[in-house]
């Protein structure tokens, strides 16, 4: 069974520029989460999806990030514009219910 | 608010057993997560403890004290392998989201 994967596995980027983050989560699982861990912080929650919907974006940092999951299956996080603080390492994690959640390798993000 | 706490680094020898203690304290706490990780890699899942007690699972076994607020991680026979870092986090709130720790960095030595 493949495990949750993302792409790119690295991205360097320019302040105010835009980035796409892909998240593929394991086949069948309807909970996808992503998270983020900037340097030297724990790493802490974005926001969740059930299949095509968002149930919590309560830690979306502002309105410059845009998440997605059309069709319940992959989802995508955008960051428009990129800022300094925005650096850091993105996970996605998705789960089939409320236990074990899979976590995918993560995006290294520099913004520059 | 919630809030984790967990010791910043550890050494340990090769062999050996090592404990790695979590405390937390949050609301709607639905049960708690030991993740490893390895530089560079994905947090790899390791132990789930929803109920007072524990739970082993081959080298790794893993306490919890609800009304404690407290948790433990226990590596038995360690390997340099073991060498990496040990997340602790909390499933909180009706979406099950994860509140981590900052983390144990583990060093095993020979």
């Amino acid at each position: 069974e493949a495990g949750v994967t993302q792409f790119p596995s690295h991205s360097v980027i320019e302040k105010g520029q835009t980035v796409t983050l892909r998240c593929d989560p394991i086949s069948g699982h309807d909970n996808l989460y992503w998270y983020r861990r900037v340097m030297g912080k724990e790493i802490k929650f974005l926001l969740h999806f059930v299949k095509e919907s968002k149930q919590d974006e309560s830690g979306m940092p502002n309105n410059r990030f845009l998440a997605e999951r059309t069709g319940g299956t992959y989802s995508t996080l955008k960051v428009q514009p990129a800022e300094l603080e925005d650096s850091g390492v993105y996970f996605c994690a998705s789960s089939p219910s409320s236990g074990e959640q899979y976590f995918g390798p993560g995006t290294r993000l520099t913004v520059t | 608010g919630q809030n984790i706490d967990q010791p910043t680094e550890m050494t340990a020898t090769e062999g050996a057993i090592v404990q790695i203690n979590c405390t937390y304290q949050t609301s709607g706490f639905n049960g708690l997560f030991w993740y490893q990780q390895h530089a560079g890699e994905a947090p790899t899942f390791l132990s789930y403890n929803v109920l007072d007690g524990l739970e082993e699972k081959g080298r790794f076994s893993s306490f919890l004290s609800r009304s404690k607020g407290y948790s433990y991680l226990l590596l038995k026979e360690l390997q340099m392998k073991d060498s990496a870092s040990y997340l602790c986090a909390v499933s909180w709130g009706a979406t099950n989201k994860l509140i981590f720790g900052t983390g144990t960095l583990l060093a095993v030595q020979p």
